[in-house]
């Protein structure tokens, strides 16, 4: 069974400051996705990684995938307050008939002023 | 272009009642999954459809649980009888199919509160 897992689960920051959230999953897989969740919203997609090595960047994010390693980062670079907010990873899990994705448990990002 | 569409956004019922999920997918999308999220599990994928066809259930918790995709656009979830156990944010998503990535677009969620 696939695991993800991700870490910190909640991380409290301070406006301007820098700081990487990790995302480690279990089997091999070549696809993995970032979301963002205000509270009380849906899940918003952030990017799609399809290879090893692939970095996306995006304002404020950069998230990059190791496929060797089974490791997903999403760093965070002058953090503003905007930014808070919960962000998951989901690891793409191929099978026969198809895939889906298994999603961590979410990182709880705090940015204070 | 419109998004995944749920109904209802909130839904409180009573222990044992029916409780109806509703979703649209978005248009040229022929994959639909549907997720539900509580504090305590995160989010978790209880089935999903490709081509309107079931292709894991798994996640599914148990027999009172339903889903299905009557056509290529719709799928509803049933709940039947509830239990406040049931008690979460339902999500359904939808994508391009499984031979391209999977990126999920979400609806706003339908959340559940069973008395």
């Amino acid at each position: 069974e696939l695991k993800v897992e991700q870490n910190p689960l909640f991380l409290s920051m301070q406006e301007g400051k820098n700081y990487t959230i990790y995302c480690n999953y279990s089997t091999t897989s070549d696809r993995l996705y970032w979301y963002r969740q205000d509270p009380g919203k849906s899940l918003e997609s952030l990017f799609v990684l399809l290879s090893n090595g692939a970095v996306k960047q995006e304002g404020r994010l950069m998230a990059s995938l190791d496929t060797k390693a089974r490791l997903s980062t999403l760093h965070i670079t002058a953090a503003v307050h905007d930014l808070s907010a919960t962000y998951f990873c989901a690891v793409d899990q191929r099978e026969t008939s198809g895939s889906r994705l298994t999603f961590g448990e979410g990182t709880q990002l705090t940015v204070n002023p | 272009d419109a998004g995944v569409i749920q109904s209802p956004r909130h839904e409180v019922t009573e222990m044992g009642q029916e409780v109806t999920l509703r979703c649209k997918l978005i248009s040229g999308h022929n994959s639909l999954f549907w997720y539900r999220q509580t504090m305590m599990r995160g989010l978790e994928l209880l089935i999903y459809f490709n081509n309107n066809v079931p292709i894991d259930d798994s996640g599914m918790p148990e027999d009172r649980f339903s889903a299905k995709m009557p056509n290529a656009s719709f799928s509803t979830l049933k709940i039947q009888p509830s239990e406040p156990r049931d008690s979460a944010v339902y999500f359904c998503a939808s994508s391009l199919g499984p031979t391209i990535h999977r990126e999920l677009f979400f609806g706003e969620g339908s959340r559940l509160t069973v008395l």
